[in-house]
């Protein structure tokens, strides 16, 4: 069964704590994408990578780290410098190249206390 | 800054009737034009794309109108149904970034019976 896993579904932190969210996918997709959907805001591009062992900030990166070790792996940490981190979290994967659709995981809800 | 404006923010339309969704984006360099459906809690599925050397897509009772000069795009909803209640975003890629997606803020569309 292919597609895009991504857990924990809720997520709860205390301020000040890194967190981790994991996004796995068995697509054989080379692309990632992580966004953040926040109410009335559509989804905003926090990082992307198109290769193992590269990856580029998007709009938002600012308070977040992630890492490509592996073509099916993208995880994404949300440190203590990120403001205002509690939103939902979507890990996207696309065959990478021109014009091929994105596929999405079903979110991480964080709420940061 | 937000790449892509759509409107209406929220759309109320009778069962059978059509519901019309408008996006405008402004760089020039974008060059893939998805739409998104997105139900509560769930990550956001692709509907229908469409590239700019094409002027109209039509898959099923969606259709996408495309203006280049205008730099405009629409969603079409033709025989609008309970079920197609959801929100929906629009989005604009080109491969200066990955074709990572810009979005738009989303539409709440509520088809009523």
């Amino acid at each position: 069964d292919g597609g895009i896993t991504q857990s924990p579904k809720y997520l709860f932190r205390k301020e000040g704590q890194n967190v981790t969210l994991s996004c796995e996918q068995n697509l054989n997709h080379d692309a990632m994408y992580w966004y953040r959907q926040d109410p009335g805001q559509g989804l905003r591009l926090i990082y992307y990578s198109q290769i193992v062992n590269d990856f580029q900030k998007g709009d938002i990166a600012e308070g977040y780290s992630v890492s490509r070790e592996k073509k099916e792996s993208f995880p994404l940490t949300v440190t203590s410098a990120q403001k205002n981190p509690t939103a939902f979290y979507l890990c996207a994967s696309s065959a990478g190249g021109t014009y091929n659709e994105q596929f999405f995981g079903p979110g991480t809800r964080l709420t940061v206390l | 800054q937000q790449q892509v404006k759509q409107s209406p923010q929220s759309l109320i339309v009778q069962k059978g009737g059509i519901s019309i969704i408008n996006c405008a984006y402004e760089n020039t360099a974008f060059d893939y034009f998805p739409w998104y459906q997105q139900f509560p809690g769930k990550g956001p599925a692709l509907l229908i794309a469409i590239r700019p050397d094409v002027s109209e897509k039509k898959e099923g009772r969606f259709t996408i109108s495309f203006n280049k000069s205008a730099k405009q795009f629409s969603l079409h909803i033709m025989d609008s149904q309970p079920g197609d209640s959801a929100t929906y975003f629009c989005a604009a890629a080109d491969s200066n970034s990955g074709y990572a997606l810009n979005f738009g803020k989303g539409t709440s569309l509520l088809v009523t019976p």
